[in-house]
Formats: C-alpha cells, sequence, structure tokens
C-alpha cells in the first residue's frame, strides 16, 4: 500500500537552532514530490516539487532533497516566523494523474 | 496573485441538515479538489474534478457528493450532515496534472 510518513509530528527549536524533517514514502513508481507549508487557519502553501534521487531545491532557509525512500526538509537557521506545519505528498506511477498521497505532517515550532 | 476562495470559515450545522460548500478559483484551472484534514491524520481527498461537470470519487466520498456546473466553481454536499463529518474542508485548484495545488483557507465544519 502506498503511504508516506513523516517524522516527528512536533518539532521544537530556538531560533538559529538548524534541524531536519523527515518524509519516507512506499510507493512502487514516483512521479512526483511535494512540501508544502500550512499556516494555521489557512490552507496549504505549495513549496517545493521533487522529481528523482538526488534532487535539490532551496528557498530562503529552506532546502528539499530527495533519496529513492525520502526526502529531507533542512532548515538553516530558522526564524519565528518558519514556524508552521509542513505538509510532504507524493503523487505515484501509477495512480491518476491527479491524486496525491499526503503526510500527516510535521509541526515546526521556532522559539525566539 | 491566484486566489481560492472558500465560501465560509466557520459552519455550524445540525445532524440531518444538508450542507452546502462552496469553492471559487480565478486562476482558469481546469481541475478541482475537495478534501478534509482532520489532526493526527493526512489530507484525504474526498472528490475531485477534471473538466466542467466530471468528477471523480477520492478517498472517502461516502456522504458526499459534488457539483461543478462552471470551471471555476466546486461545490462540495453533505447529504445528511452527521457528527462524524464534523472537520477542516479544504478545496484546491490546479492547472495540470502535476501535484502543484492552490488551496482555499478551509472551511471549519461543526455538526452537532
Amino acid at each position: 500500500e502506498d503511504q508516506v510518513t513523516q517524522s516527528p509530528e512536533a518539532l521544537r527549536l530556538q531560533e538559529g537552532e538548524s534541524s531536519s524533517l523527515n518524509c519516507s514514502y512506499t510507493v512502487s513508481g514516483l512521479r512526483g514530490l511535494f512540501w508544502y507549508r500550512q499556516d494555521p487557519g489557512k490552507g496549504p502553501e505549495f513549496l517545493f516539487t521533487l522529481y528523482s534521487a538526488g534532487e535539490e531545491k532551496e528557498k530562503e532557509r529552506l532546502k528539499a532533497t530527495l533519496t529513492k525512500k525520502e526526502s529531507f526538509l533542512h532548515i538553516t537557521a530558522p526564524k519565528p516566523e518558519d514556524s508552521a506545519t509542513y505538509l510532504c505528498a507524493v503523487q505515484a506511477v501509477e495512480d491518476s494523474n491527479y491524486q496525491l498521497i499526503w503526510g500527516a505532517g510535521t509541526k515546526l515550532i521556532i522559539k525566539p | 496573485d491566484v486566489k481560492v476562495t472558500q465560501s465560509s470559515r466557520y459552519l455550524v450545522k445540525r445532524t440531518g441538515e444538508k450542507v452546502f460548500l462552496e469553492c471559487v478559483q480565478d486562476m482558469d484551472h481546469e481541475n478541482m479538489f475537495w478534501y478534509r484534514q482532520d489532526p493526527g491524520l493526512g489530507l484525504r481527498l474526498i472528490y475531485f474534478s477534471y473538466d466542467v461537470k466530471m468528477k471523480e470519487k477520492g478517498d472517502i466520498p461516502e456522504g458526499y457528493s459534488v457539483s461543478r456546473e462552471k470551471k471555476e466553481r466546486f461545490s462540495l454536499i453533505l447529504e445528511s450532515a452527521s457528527t462524524n463529518q464534523t472537520s477542516m474542508y479544504l478545496c484546491a485548484s490546479s492547472p495540470g496534472t502535476g501535484g502543484k495545488q492552490f488551496f482555499g483557507p478551509g472551511t471549519r465544519l461543526t455538526v452537532l
């Protein structure tokens, strides 16, 4: 069964303390892996798409990487405004072109 | 700027009521989606539509129906609301078959 697991469920960091969030997936064929950010009371906002192992994408303090079994979202020197829930989703080759399989998310809290 | 709007941010209904949730996008996207989001679970797809008057069941369609009479509007209908349908409902749209979706702010529905 295709599934996406994110860890940890929650992560508390001090401002400036770098860390990583994990997204592990099991699909028979990966079409794409997607990272989203969700602020409280809002819908998810797209961050990155990764398609193949070894690929990396960066945006400000965030860097997403992909291997054949997992993706990491690295956060370098985070600030309080980086606090949010980060969601990972995958699109499998065998599924319809529209459906994503979502992880439950990691809630990131950055303390000043 | 890309925009997806949902008719209500908060809604309280009674068991057995018929409930309409409406979503409008201004980006001329072909695809539209309805998800529900519950704590500890990933986003779960209820229905999606890839064209006007076309719809496909997602993972949890039971108790729901949808309508797409115009390209920009996608409605979710709860025929007879039940307490287990208390949830956050998120609408999204996308321009193609990839996983980059644009989300509305969500409707938090409480069924008493």
